[in-house]
């Protein structure tokens, strides 16, 4: 259980277009979910929180209208790279909290790689 | 604000041989979590071990265990008969309540070699 994925996997997409990027739980509510950035060789960079029903919260030096969140259900969260540039090629990854385990643990999706040409 | 602080970039290890990473945070919180997460090269996020403060036991799971030194706020994993799927980066994460936001570590590169 407590599965979660992301689609695309990968994309490709040229310069000032945009893309969304789909996190999913598969067999759990959550209630919270958190959007990363991560770069080679580098650690997880948390971008923002989003809790279903509300709007983002975003992280301090990340460009809300840039990277737009949605939370709209509770086992569905975007992240939409607006007017994308090369700079914004990176790799995301969604986490989800399922919201009825009292452990409350965080499940990470496999990653979306994304190149802006 | 937290922080966790990986000292260790790269760390190597023979197949079958013991390796501990290091791991120490900042928090003046009394009451929070700890974590060890694995990203092999898939790049998937996988949880090894986690360890909740009020606890005083060390953490186990199979080969990989921690030595959680409160006082002086070091948690540190070790992996024993370390085996070639070990092979991957080790991630330290702090977070002050269950489900709420991680604070990441820099991360250790564990090569194991045959």
């Amino acid at each position: 259980g407590a599965v979660v994925s992301q689609h695309p996997s990968w994309v490709i997409c040229k310069s000032g277009t945009s893309v969304k990027i789909e996190c999913r739980s598969l067999d759990f509510q959550a209630t919270t979910m958190f959007w990363y950035r991560q770069f080679p060789k580098q650690s997880l960079m948390l971008m923002a929180t989003s809790n279903e029903g509300s709007k983002a919260t975003y992280e301090q030096g990340v460009e809300k209208d840039k990277f737009l969140i949605n939370h709209a259900s509770l086992t569905l969260s975007t992240l939409t790279v607006t007017s994308a540039h090369p700079e914004d090629s990176s790799f995301y990854i969604c986490s989800a909290r399922d919201g009825e385990r009292e452990s409350g643990e965080q499940y990470f999706g496999p990653g979306t790689r994304l190149t802006v040409t | 604000a937290q922080t966790v602080t990986q000292s260790q970039p790269e760390m190597s290890v023979q197949e079958a041989e013991t390796v501990t990473l290091s791991c120490t945070y900042d928090t003046s919180e009394s009451d929070y979590y700890l974590f060890w997460y694995k990203q092999p090269p898939s790049r998937q996020m996988i949880l090894v071990i986690r360890q909740e403060a009020y606890k005083q036991q060390n953490a186990t799971e199979n080969r990989f265990s921690v030595n959680f030194q409160k006082a002086a706020k070091s948690f540190s994993l070790k992996i024993s008969d370390s085996q070639l799927g070990d092979a991957a980066m080790y991630f330290c994460a702090y977070t002050i309540q269950r489900g709420s936001r991680l604070t990441f570590g820099e991360g250790t590169q564990l090569t194991v070699n045959p």
